[in-house]
């Protein structure tokens, strides 16, 4: 079985620039979530997707994030514009539906440098 | 506050003896999950162990023991025998909510080093 797919593994911007990440989850998951993990610290949820529909999205700042998950599938997550404080890991992760016991999988993120 | 406390930023153990890692959490709902991740240094969150609020024996998954005692709000993860590969942070995480709107808090971790 695939696992959660994400791309690009790196990237480096400038500040204000934008900036897009990718995210495949397994096949038949229904619920996908996007998290932010800054340098020593535990990843924080940004974002749950429920097939198309968003179940949370309270820590989304969405002045300048934005995530879609079109046909309940596929999801990207945009930064715009980006700041020096959005330098991160953003790990993407699915589940299926209704969860068992919540066990997430994770995939390898996206290191995000904003210079 | 913090809903998942991690107070061991890094820990030390030689290769083949046991390690606990200590996790402290804060809820007030009678019904919850708690879990231990693995992130090696190439970034990827790794699945360890899952202990319910309601499960009465502590969970086992091969060399990796949950230490669960509900009245100190407490989930220390123990690995036994470890090995260099165990090197690693280790995120402690609660589960909130019902049905489909359940997530995750993790905690800050802690970073794992095995000395042979």
């Amino acid at each position: 079985e695939a696992g959660v797919a994400q791309s690009p593994r790196y990237k480096i911007i400038e500040k204000r620039q934008s900036v897009a990440f990718w995210c495949n989850p397994i096949s038949g998951h229904a619920t996908l979530y996007w998290y932010q993990q800054i340098l020593g610290q535990g990843p924080k949820l940004l974002i749950q997707f429920q097939n198309n529909g968003v179940v949370d999205d309270s820590q989304l700042p969405k002045d300048r994030f934005s995530a879609e998950r079109l046909k309940g599938v596929d999801s990207t997550l945009k930064i715009q514009p980006a700041k020096l404080e959005d330098s991160a890991v953003y790990l993407c992760a699915s589940s299926p539906t209704p969860p068992t016991v919540s066990e997430q999988y994770f995939g390898p993120g996206t290191r995000l440098t904003v210079t | 506050a913090q809903k998942i406390t991690q107070t061991q930023p890094g820990m030390f153990v030689q290769e083949k003896e046991a390690v606990t890692l200590d996790c402290t959490y804060d809820t007030s709902d009678p019904s919850y999950g708690l879990f231990w991740y693995k992130q090696p240094s190439s970034g990827e969150m790794i699945f360890l162990i899952y202990q319910g609020s309601y499960d009465q024996q502590n969970a086992t998954e091969g060399r990796y023991s949950l230490n669960f005692q509900k009245a100190r709000k407490s989930a220390n993860l123990v690995i036994s025998a470890s090995q260099l590969g165990d090197s690693a942070m280790y995120f402690c995480a609660m589960r909130e909510g019902e049905g489909g709107s359940e997530k995750l808090v993790f905690g800050k971790g802690t970073k794992l080093t095995v000395n042979p």
